[in-house]
């Protein structure tokens, strides 16, 4: 079945220290991957895409991303936490079905970054 | 810059009253979708369209309906509540249509209560 994982449902990290948030899919196809973020009570906001090309992908907030097509990774990073990153994170794939494709999500893993 | 706009905000039901959400979005944007937020679940698909006129099935479309009259509107319907619809529901478009490789945009959220 196609799907996407996010294993932790929390991760804590030290501000200044470098974070990582995991997501590992499971797709027919290239895969095309998404990371959304939520802050509380809103909807979420989108932070950045792989399609193709590089597998190192940048995007807001200076977050990026990380494509790993053998280990079906695509794991979130950035170098240094700020307290304004806690929230919580979302991975994203597309799947193909006969009619259209779609959008699905992983459970979300919480972002908390201590001062 | 209007976006994604969900309405009503927060709504409290009995068990089998019917209701809609209402979803609009002014950025000409071909796919719509409507996601339900539950704690440890992530974002589940409830229902999609990639067009006015089209629409399908997502992950738990069970007791609910959708259609798709215009580019705009997408509204959810509700046909007889149950306390296991209680949840967060998100709408979505994006501009990508079938191919659905652009970002989601996302409307603010309705929680939706039902006693």
């Amino acid at each position: 079945a196609q799907s996407v994982a996010q294993p932790e449902d929390q991760v804590n990290v030290a501000e200044g220290n470098p974070l990582t948030v995991k997501c590992t899919y499971s797709v027919s196809g290239n895969p095309y991957l998404f990371w959304y973020v939520q802050y509380p009570n809103r909807g979420l906001q989108f932070l950045l895409k792989y399609i193709t090309g590089d597998n190192l992908v940048k995007g807001s907030y200076g977050f990026e991303a990380e494509f790993n097509k053998s280990q079906t990774s695509f794991h979130l990073k950035k170098p240094s936490a700020l307290v304004s990153d806690s929230a919580l994170y979302f991975c994203a794939v597309r799947v193909e079905y006969s009619s259209a494709s779609k959008i699905i999500f992983g459970s979300g893993t919480r972002l908390s970054i201590r001062p | 810059n209007a976006g994604v706009t969900q309405t009503p905000k927060f709504q409290v039901l009995k068990t089998g009253q019917s209701m809609t959400l209402q979803c609009a979005q002014d950025m000409n944007h071909e796919y719509m979708s409507w996601y339900r937020q539950d704690p440890g679940m992530g974002l589940r698909l409830i229902h999609y369209s990639v067009g006015a006129g089209i629409t399908d099935q997502g992950e738990v479309p069970n007791g609910y309906n959708v259609s798709r009259s215009t580019t705009e509107d997408f509204p959810l319907r509700l046909l007889s509540a149950a306390p296991s619809q209680t949840s967060v529901y998100f709408c979505a478009s994006s501009y990508s249509g079938l191919s659905n490789t652009g970002e989601l945009f996302f409307g603010e959220g309705s929680r939706l209560t039902v006693l």
